[in-house]
Order: structure tokens, then C-alpha cells, then sequence
């Protein structure tokens, strides 16, 4: 099973709020990744955990805050946000860090910044 | 320089002919991997095929496969008897080798549409 859920679909939020994305394996894989993708656009890497630790953070402000709480579950805590942060954000899990390792995605949550 | 470079930004093919998506990349690491991913207008970027540099085949996945020429750099995805369904942006990305392998990097992607 190449699952990868997330929540919520789709998320709303004023400038001011602060709100939780959420992602979740059960494929015993120990990396996980956020990206962030505009329309018609490429995803951008944001994060990545291997086993639970942040070993990438690609500059991203600090409005955005992940947290692995466990080897399964992914969030990624928003606050503060700009319009320009409307975007698909997806999580991403692969077996490791590797080069032959392939991510698997979840179906991503649609964040609008009013 | 972009390190993966998809040169069509649009493809149309009719339903039940083959496709060819173009990819071509850039690196200098003897070790690295390429995946194409399909991306409906859903969102969900779906894998659908991995070549590893040091795969003597190319690779193949059902009515996927990949036209991998290591000396050209290219990786192109070739989907046969395209369907209706088919209709999706499609990305290729890289990975490369150890230092750096958690960094994908896509192309631009090239929007595939399939006529009835």
C-alpha cells in the first residue's frame, strides 16, 4: 500500500490565523517531505525529516514550522501567513534519503491566504 | 543551468496512439535516479516510473516505459496505447547522489492532453 493521506483538503485562513497541516504514512518509511507548489508550476522542496530530524530547510520563512512527532506522521504549522503562501502543499514519504528511493505523495492540501 | 529541462510545454496525441515526453538533465554525480510523475488537475502527483544511473535496461511499467540514453542525458517517458485518462501534467525529477539525495528536482513539466 503506497499511501499517503493528508489534511485537510482544502483550508482557508486569514492572515492573522494560525493552522495545522497534517500527513500520514503507514508504509514504514523514515523520510518525509513538505513542498509547496504554485499552479502550473513544479513542486518546491520546503522541508525534509530523515528519521524524525530535520535534515533539509530550503530557506523557507518561519511562519512555517514543521514538526515530526513520530516516524509516521508529519505536520507542517502555519502562522502568520501571506497571500503569496496560497498554494497545493504536498507531503512526500520515501523508505530513506537515497537517490534510488522513490517518494510517494499524498494528495495534497489547497491553502488559500485571504 | 536548469538541471532537468522538459522542452514541451503542451502534447497532444489521440486516444489509443503512443506519446513521447521528453526529458533531459543535467549533473555531474555518477549516481543518481529519474522518475517521471503524472499530476491530474486533482493535484496528486502519482509516480509512475524510476531508472537508476546504473541500470543496463530501460525501464517499463505496464504501458509506461522509459527511454533512458545515459550518454545523451536524456530520460524520456514513452506511454503506449494513450487513453482519455491520460490527460495530466507530467513531471520528471532527479535525485542525485548521496549528499544531495534529498533534493528532487523537477522540470517544468509538460501538459499532455488525449483526444477522443
Amino acid at each position: 500500500d503506497t499511501e499517503v493521506t493528508q489534511t485537510p483538503k482544502h483550508l482557508v485562513m486569514g492572515m492573522t490565523n494560525k493552522k495545522s497541516l497534517k500527513c500520514e504514512q503507514h508504509m514504514g518509511h523514515r523520510a518525509m517531505y513538505w513542498y509547496k507548489q504554485k499552479a502550473k508550476k513544479p513542486p518546491e522542496l520546503m522541508f525534509v525529516y530523515s528519521y524524525e530530524k530535520l535534515s533539509i530547510n530550503e530557506s523557507v520563512p518561519s511562519r512555517f514550522s514543521p514538526e515530526c512527532p513520530n516516524s509516521s506522521l508529519l505536520n507542517l504549522h502555519l502562522h502568520a501567513l501571506q497571500p503569496e503562501d496560497s498554494a497545493l502543499y504536498l507531503c512526500a514519504s520515501s523508505q530513506v534519503v537515497s537517490f534510488t528511493d522513490t517518494q510517494y505523495f499524498g494528495p495534497g492540501t489547497r491553502l488559500t491566504v485571504l | 543551468a536548469q538541471k532537468i529541462t522538459q522542452t514541451q510545454p503542451g502534447m497532444f496525441v489521440q486516444e489509443k496512439e503512443a506519446v513521447t515526453l521528453d526529458c533531459t538533465y543535467d549533473t555531474s554525480d555518477p549516481s543518481y535516479g529519474l522518475f517521471w510523475y503524472k499530476q491530474p488537475s486533482s493535484g496528486e502527483m502519482i509516480f509512475l516510473i524510476y531508472q537508476g544511473s546504473y541500470d543496463q535496461q530501460n525501464a517499463t511499467e505496464g504501458r509506461y516505459s522509459l527511454n533512458f540514453q545515459k550518454a545523451r542525458k536524456s530520460a524520456n517517458l514513452v506511454i503506449s496505447a494513450s487513453q482519455l485518462g491520460d490527460s495530466a501534467m507530467y513531471f520528471c525529477a532527479m535525485r542525485e547522489g548521496l549528499s544531495n539525495a534529498g533534493k528532487s528536482t523537477f522540470g517544468d513539466g509538460t501538459t499532455l492532453t488525449v483526444k477522443p
